[in-house]
């Protein structure tokens, strides 16, 4: 099945920092998101993302699908930021496979 | 309104005990999934289902038992759980599973333990 490889798995920064997270995944997608979950669990979406680039206040991913990989910047980090990022993307059955997540941690 | 809910947030239950957890959408979405977190592992499909159907079943133990009474509603029925089942459960729904081109929405989970 597909393989999706996040890195860095961890990533500590200091408030105001800039920070560059990585997603490669070993086939072709149609359909590839970027998700946040906040330390209660909660999974919040941020991108849906197939291919291109996207912005969303100070965050924006962007995806090379003919090179299998996907971006995800974070601009002038904020605590509230803290939290796993999660890059998923759909199988060839349609079902959502996630990678393992970059743990972020925002220091004030 | 993108809001898919999830009850009870928190369920402590013992190896014999019977319990369920409930999720709920009104966006029209047709199909809805459970997925199981472990700590400090991402999600992990176990259900899905599409226009009230089950699709698809992860190899599940049958210890879990999912049941979707109508397009908004979606249930799991657990029974005779063991310690290692301790998880955070999440419900997600979707617009249909066989568009490629759209958005999984996720409830908030119910964080369960098993002594």
């Amino acid at each position: 099945g597909i393989q999706v490889e996040q890195s860095p798995p961890d990533l500590i920064l200091q408030e105001g920092a800039n920070s560059t997270l990585r997603c490669n995944f070993s086939d072709s997608v149609n359909n590839l998101q970027w998700f946040h979950q906040n330390p209660w669990g909660q999974l919040i979406n941020l991108f849906y993302i197939p291919s291109g680039t996207k912005q969303n206040g100070r965050l924006s991913a962007t995806t090379v699908a003919t090179e299998r990989y996907s971006l995800l910047y974070i601009s002038s980090s904020q605590t509230t930021d803290s939290g796993v990022y999660f890059c998923a993307v759909l199988d060839n059955n349609n079902d959502m496979r996630f990678g393992a997540g970059t743990r972020l941690t925002v220091k004030p | 309104d993108t809001e898919v809910t999830q009850t009870p947030k928190h369920l402590v239950m013992g190896m014999t005990n019977k319990k369920s957890l409930k999720c709920e959408q009104h966006m029209g979405h047709r199909a809805m999934y459970w997925y199981k977190q472990k700590a400090k592992k991402p999600p992990e499909l176990m259900f899905v289902y599409s226009y009230e159907k089950l699709s698809i079943n992860e190899s599940v133990p049958s210890r879990f038992s999912p049941e979707c009474p109508n397009s908004s509603l979606l249930n799991l029925h657990l029974h005779a759980l063991q310690p290692e089942d301790s998880a955070l459960y999440l419900c997600a729904s979707s617009q249909d599973k066989y568009t490629t081109q759209e958005t999984q929405y996720f409830g908030p989970g119910t964080r369960l333990l098993v002594l």
